[in-house]
């Protein structure tokens, strides 16, 4: 069974740092690019950024281009988001989610953990 | 960057009722477009892609077409656990972008 549980998130003042980080299990974590989607408070979803599968392409949405790293660890099955410079507009859940595999032509995120809250406030 | 606008953004129905919700991209985006559904406090979920393939797993009662810039959701037959948000998603080009969501709530 395909699982992804993040962790790490929680309550900082804007201009403060956080590593987000999501586990991954059930499937071959190497074999698959790897996104971070967020959804702020009462809003609808943002892709955010992502990776693929051996850790040499990243993309970034631009409002977090420079502030926010994305990486992963394929010998431990995680995927990580470090971000720098928070501010009260990075207030959301963010979700890891699978993107496609190295195989595949279409694109889609088939599975998301379960999320973890990031709340940016002074 | 391509821009999703989803309608209505409101829907209220029926269980039975047949509903159909538009997705439109500010650019042709061929058939990359995807949809999703999230039911309150949890993670979305895939139900349709590349338009209309259907996720492994999804009840046959969603179905979804269109290409280009304009995309259709239909669900034949309104379940009660089919009450939830929907939104359409382009994997057309990145930054990758979702339509701002249609809340299908009980008439």
């Amino acid at each position: 069974e395909v699982q992804l549980v993040e962790s790490g998130g929680g309550l900082l003042q804007p201009g403060g740092s956080l590593r987000l980080s999501c586990a991954a299990s059930g499937f071959t974590f190497s074999n698959y690019w790897m996104s971070w989607v967020r959804q702020a408070p009462g809003e609808g979803l943002q892709w955010v950024a992502n990776i693929k599968q051996d850790g040499t392409e990243e993309y970034y949405v631009d409002s977090v281009k420079g502030r926010f790293t994305i990486s992963r660890d394929n010998a431990k099955n995680s995927l990580y988001l470090q971000m720098n410079s928070l501010r009260a507009e990075d207030t959301a859940v963010y979700y890891c989610a699978r993107d496609r595999p190295r195989w595949g032509l279409e694109i889609f995120f088939d599975f998301w953990g379960p999320g973890t809250l990031v709340t940016v406030s002074s | 960057d391509i821009q999703m606008t989803q309608s209505p953004s409101s829907l209220s129905a029926s269980v039975g009722d047949r509903v159909t919700i538009t997705c439109r991209a500010s650019q042709s985006i061929s058939n990359f477009l995807n949809w999703y559904h999230q039911r309150p406090g949890k993670a979305p979920k895939l139900l349709i892609y590349a338009a209309s393939s259907l996720q492994t797993g999804v009840p046959s009662r969603f179905s979804g077409s269109g290409s280009g810039t304009d995309f259709t959701l239909t669900i034949s037959s309104l379940q009660p656990e089919d009450f939830a948000t929907y939104y359409c998603q382009q994997s057309y080009s990145i930054p990758y972008s979702f339509g701002q969501g249609t809340k299908l709530e009980i008439k």
